[in-house]
């Protein structure tokens, strides 16, 4: 089973309107960090915000939000006020276990504002 | 904001020829990342270093590839023999503790061309 799964490819939103990109996840274990990154076209990976699975509050971090459903095991962001600037590619990740190392990536969502 | 450098930003080489990618990661992290991203697909996890030895590596990372921090600044991926399927974007990422609670920071990339 897939580790992070994004099942949006390709997203729209107009600018200054609210946008939400969806990612599930599976692991077992009770440990584990949800991640955000933003990769632009110039490719750059660029960290936005982390949720952790023992945090009782949703992360927020300027326009980014994230809304942490932890028994549906969704971890989406949203991003409010809509920038042209957001246009990019929109990665979830994921480190588990307590000394977790790698990162699990999803496949992805691409971010188009607008104007 | 200290960042993680990566060069060159674009490497075009031919098949069969060694590589070496390099990187300086931010100066007081000790956990040291290597990612690779085909185009179109997602980001995949190479191998992780600390402590002057490798802590974990994907099935990707074969005998074909080999890490190396050469002083206290540098850490770099050499791919021995290149083939076609290399061809990819390398990330380095670095990270001041381990852990799942803990982001990566990401260089801007290598791109890999082999020919």
């Amino acid at each position: 089973a897939q580790k992070i799964t994004q099942t949006q490819p390709g997203m729209f939103v107009q600018e200054k309107e609210a946008v939400t990109l969806d990612c599930t996840y599976d692991t077992s274990d009770q440990s584990y960090g949800l991640f955000w990154y933003k990769q632009p076209s110039s490719g750059e990976m660029i960290f936005l915000i982390y949720q952790g699975s023992y945090d009782e509050q949703n992360a927020t971090e300027g326009r980014y939000s994230l809304n942490f459903q932890k028994a549906r095991k969704s971890a989406n962001l949203v991003i409010s006020a809509s920038q042209l600037g957001d246009s990019a590619m929109y990665f979830c990740a994921m480190r588990e276990g307590v000394w977790g190392n790698q990162f699990y990536f999803g496949t992805g969502t691409s971010l188009t504002v607008i104007p | 904001e200290p960042e993680v450098t990566q060069t060159p930003s674009h490497q075009v080489t031919q098949m069969g020829q060694e590589v070496i990618l390099r990187c300086v990661p931010i100066s007081n992290h000790l956990y040291f990342y290597w990612y690779r991203q085909i185009l179109g697909q997602k980001v995949e996890f190479l191998v992780s270093f600390y402590n002057n030895e490798i802590s974990e590596k994907s099935e990707i990372f074969d005998d074909q590839f080999s890490v190396e921090r050469p002083d206290g600044s540098n850490f770099t991926l050499k791919i021995r023999s290149t083939k076609l399927e290399d061809s990819a974007m390398y990330f380095c990422a670095s990270g001041n503790r381990d852990g799942f609670n803990q982001p990566q920071h990401f260089g801007d990339g290598t791109r890999l061309s082999i020919l």
